[in-house]
């Protein structure tokens, strides 16, 4: 069975770029989440979705960062403009909803380097 | 609102010698728990988790977790580890009225020497 696709899996870029990560949960997932991981601040939640609609973005850092949900089977993280210190390993791990003991499946996750 | 602390940042341990990676929580409400281990360059798998029932869970990989609940704790154990065994180690926990969301501890590293 397919796992959670994140692509692509490495992107460098300079700063100012706009930076579009993408992710493909497990067909029938319901929930989609995103995470950041570094070392300073470990794994961070961003941002998650319940069929397809954002339910808490808290965790978003700023208004650079923006996350859409089009349909179950995409999703995209964007950061405009981006900045060194958005380097980081960004994870995108989907799960089957109904009740709260769904474990969440990863991706290999997207490793970002703003320079 | 939870919280998960892992004590150790990182665990040093010879090859098949026996490991424990602690694990406490807190939280008002009823929580599920879960481990992940997380390779270099890979994501998150999950190694094993706690719903109900019996305290004592069997995982992948050779590992088990203990629940604890009047010490609010989930220590992973493994009796003999390998040099495989080398990862990042994360508990979660979460909560019955919460979705499906994860609160994280901040990690274990596992380093296995031969």
């Amino acid at each position: 069975d397919a796992g959670v696709i994140q692509s692509p899996r490495h992107e460098v870029t300079e700063m100012g770029q706009e930076v579009t990560l993408r992710c493909k949960p497990i067909s029938g997932h319901d929930y989609l989440f995103w995470y950041r991981q570094t070392m300073m601040r470990g794994l961070e939640l961003l941002i998650y979705f319940n069929n397809n609609v954002p339910i808490d973005d808290s965790g978003m850092p700023e208004d650079r960062f923006s996350a859409k949900m089009p349909n179950a089977s995409f999703s995209t993280l964007k950061i405009q403009p981006s900045e060194p210190r958005d380097s980081a390993v960004y994870f995108c791990a989907s799960s089957l909803g109904g009740t709260s003991n769904q474990p969440q499946h990863f991706g290999d996750g997207t490793r970002l380097s703003i320079l | 609102a939870q919280s998960v602390t892992q004590l150790d940042s990182q665990v040093p341990v010879f090859e098949e010698a026996p490991v424990e990676l602690r694990c406490n929580y807190s939280s008002s409400v009823s929580v599920y728990l879960f481990w992940y281990v997380q390779y270099p360059n890979q994501g998150l798998q999950l190694l094993l988790k706690y719903l109900s029932g019996s305290t004592l869970v069997k995982g992948i990989n050779g590992f088990e977790a203990e629940f604890n609940k009047s010490q609010t704790s989930f220590h992973l154990r493994k009796p003999s580890v390998h040099i495989s065994d080398t990862a990042e180690y994360f508990c979660a926990v979460s909560e019955s009225n919460a979705g499906n969301m994860l609160t994280f501890g901040g990690g274990t590293r596992l380093m296995v020497k031969p």
